[in-house]
């Protein structure tokens, strides 16, 4: 059973470039939230897609946009990127209405440097 | 404002001692307190949890204590062995009607295991 997948591993941008990345749930996941980790630090809520819609979202700019696919994969999107956006980006999947809903299995992150 | 936060940034323990590891909560709204164990190159991974209306509570190896009067939580580590070296983080969350809610982590204690 594969649990939550992350693409890149790694990624080298400039500043004002967008990036995508991308995360895979966990088999029989549907809900999908991103964090935000620099160095450090704990991670921080960007926000959570279920059914297609953000339904959750933390203090972050409109340069970070997301999207849930029909089968539950999820991209991030940054735009303009700023130095301050070089951090390690996780994924983590939960299964609506069942088990606890901290129960966020987490993949093992994307690792963005913004030059 | 939301905010969960360490009291000790490092810490270095014999192998076969115990280790305790605390953190201090500012939201007396949260359900949910859980304690994280993050490898290096990896995603953050569940370890174990304790419900608001809950004192103490026991898993394998590791005890995790709530004291709402003062808002802080702590996590022990019996018998703490070389795996066990990793940075642990402390969350909380308020859930949401429909199950939502974004997890709120600390910034991290680093635990280090001296053979």
């Amino acid at each position: 059973d594969a649990g939550v997948t992350q693409s890149p591993t790694h990624l080298i941008k400039t500043r004002g470039q967008q990036v995508t990345l991308r995360c895979s749930p966990k088999s029989g996941h549907d809900t999908v939230s991103w964090y935000q980790q620099a160095l450090g630090q704990g991670p921080q809520f960007i926000f959570q897609y279920y059914e297609e819609e953000e339904r959750q979202r933390g203090n972050f700019p409109d340069r970070f946009s997301g999207h849930q696919f029909p089968n539950y994969s999820s991209e991030l999107n940054v735009n303009a990127l700023l130095l301050g956006d070089s951090a390690l980006y996780l994924c983590a999947s939960s299964r609506q209405g069942a088990g606890d809903p901290y129960e966020q299995y987490f993949g093992p992150g994307t690792r963005l440097t913004v030059t | 404002g939301e905010s969960v936060g360490l009291h000790l940034p490092t810490l270095s323990v014999q192998e076969g001692d115990n280790s305790i590891i605390n953190c201090a909560y500012s939201n007396s709204a949260s359900d949910y307190f859980i304690w994280y164990k993050q490898e290096s190159g990896k995603g953050p991974q569940f370890i174990i949890d304790i419900r608001s209306n809950m004192d103490k509570r026991q898993g394998q190896r590791v005890t995790v204590l709530l004291n709402k009067t003062v808002k802080h939580l702590s996590l022990q580590i019996a018998a703490t062995q070389p795996g066990d070296s990793a940075v642990y983080f402390c969350a909380e969350i308020k859930t949401l009607p429909q199950r939502r809610g974004k997890l709120i982590f600390g910034q991290g204690t680093e635990l280090s295991v001296k053979p």
